[in-house]
């Protein structure tokens, strides 16, 4: 597709249980980025994916945070047991391959309600 | 340690006026990228502006611009021209160019912008 994809946008789930968010970057871009969003703050970091290298996971904020790419493409972000504190918008976003200049293009987001 | 920092948590400038959004940023890095993104209430991420440590000219996009000034370590975006449009939160955002394989962003707060007719 021409942009970044993420489904689903909007997911409302128990305490405690279990969820899975897709994201569909740019055909071609090597780069992947998974950020949270919480209300009224800024970007926080979660990981990284470039190519086939090991993913970056240091700004998971537990172990039951993981996430997977398959095929240098298409990534899952899971988090297992959900809490209340993980509420926020979870951001997808890729990038070319080298420094571009250009930031990433990121995908419109999943906003995650534990209720 | 890396930080950006955006002192205005809200502005408001009316239409068709300029205005000026702040952003400090502290790394000990020579080779950093500073970018600027806005973000609707719709929330997408909307890349507007980038400026690499090594550029001597100021980088402008269109209506966007950024003030740098780097012995200062501030990034300040300029929007002329304000339309009802731009009314949005604008992150400023540092990349470390020397910061491995990792590419991350790292964020400030936001400043919510809201232009008045």
């Amino acid at each position: 597709g021409a942009g970044v994809s993420q489904s689903p946008s909007n997911k409302v789930t128990e305490k405690g249980k279990d969820v899975e968010l897709r994201c569909d970057p740019i055909s071609g871009h090597t780069a992947l980025y998974w950020y949270r969003q919480s209300l009224g703050q800024g970007l926080e970091f979660l990981i990284y994916f470039q190519g086939n290298s090991a993913p970056d996971k240091s700004g998971l904020p537990s172990d039951r945070f993981s996430a997977e790419r398959t095929g240098g493409s298409v990534s899952t972000l899971t988090i297992q047991r959900t809490q209340q504190e993980d509420s926020a918008v979870y951001l997808c976003a890729s990038s070319p391959p080298g420094r571009s200049a250009y930031g990433y293009t990121f995908g419109s987001g999943t906003r995650l309600t534990v209720v | 340690a890396q930080k950006i920092t955006q002192t205005q948590p809200g502005m408001f400038v009316q239409e068709k006026e300029a205005v000026t959004l702040d952003c400090t940023y502290d790394t000990s890095d020579q080779s950093y990228g500073l970018f600027w993104y806005k973000q609707p209430s719709s929330g997408e991420m909307i890349f507007l502006i980038y400026q690499g440590s090594y550029d001597e000219q100021n980088a402008t996009e269109g209506r966007y611009s950024l003030n740098f000034q780097k012995a200062r370590k501030s990034a300040n975006l300029v929007i002329s021209a304000s339309q009802l449009g731009d009314s949005a939160m604008y992150f400023c955002a540092m990349r470390e160019d020397n910061a491995g394989n990792n590419r991350k962003l790292i964020w400030g707060l936001g400043t919510s912008l809201a232009v008045n007719p």
